[in-house]
């Protein structure tokens, strides 16, 4: 069965700092996916980002960069400089790879509220 | 271009009842899952539909159906309501490719059962 466990259920910074949230999975497929999700208080989930795991390379996006690696099964997403606006839950979920028309099947973690101080 | 809408936005039923969740996906887009999000989770998968057929259910009891029409829409049914049935219902869509799909989320039906 897959997992994902998120550690930190809340962060509070204050803003311009940095800040890590920690994301663990378990799964027994050798193909799967890693998705980062947003979720501010209107309650709709924004995609961030989808690796695949046969993909180890870090990516960088604006002030976001997330660290993917394999050996501790991890999926590790840092925001830099963070703002108010980045205030939100934040997701990670891990998927099978589908064939065409599935491959819709998210496992989520319970998120880490992230709240950024002036 | 439209997102991915839900309606009703919120609503609050009484245990024992039955209610119907609707969900238009974002143009072009053939896939729609529904998640289940109890307040302080993360979203629980109940259902995938591609092309009209279910492609994948979640563990969520019998009591919850759904279908997808011929335009890609979707209705969610949950029938008897359990005080536990209370959450968020985000409708997702995607374009129903292979591989792991990136879904869009609608802003969800937020359901109340007393």
């Amino acid at each position: 069965a897959q997992k994902v466990t998120q550690a930190q259920t809340e962060i509070s910074v204050v803003e311009k700092e940095d800040v890590t949230l920690d994301c663990v999975y378990e799964t027994r497929d050798t193909t799967y996916y890693l998705f980062w999700y947003k979720q501010p208080p209107s309650g709709e989930l924004v995609f961030l980002i989808r690796r695949n795991s046969f993909d180890e390379q870090n990516e960088i996006s604006g002030r976001y960069s997330w660290n993917f690696q394999k050996s501790t099964s991890s999926f590790n997403f840092t925001i830099t400089a963070s703002q108010v606006v980045d205030s939100a839950v934040y997701f990670c979920a891990l998927s099978e790879a589908g064939l065409t028309g599935g491959g819709n099947k998210l496992t989520f973690g319970t998120g880490t509220q992230l709240k950024v101080e002036l | 271009d439209a997102g991915v809408t839900q309606s009703p936005t919120h609503l609050i039923k009484t245990r024992g009842q039955h209610v119907t969740l609707r969900c238009s996906p974002i143009s072009g887009h053939k896939s729609v899952s529904w998640y289940q999000q109890v307040l302080g989770q993360g979203p629980q998968f109940i259902f995938q539909y591609y092309e009209k057929e279910e492609r994948g259910r979640g563990n969520f009891p019998d009591r919850f159906s759904a279908r997808q029409f011929p335009n890609y829409s979707s209705e969610l049914n949950v029938n008897a309501l359990l005080l536990g049935d209370s959450a968020l219902y985000l409708c997702a869509s995607s374009l129903g490719g292979e591989g792991a799909n990136v879904l869009t989320f609608g802003a969800g039906s937020r359901l109340t059962v007393l």
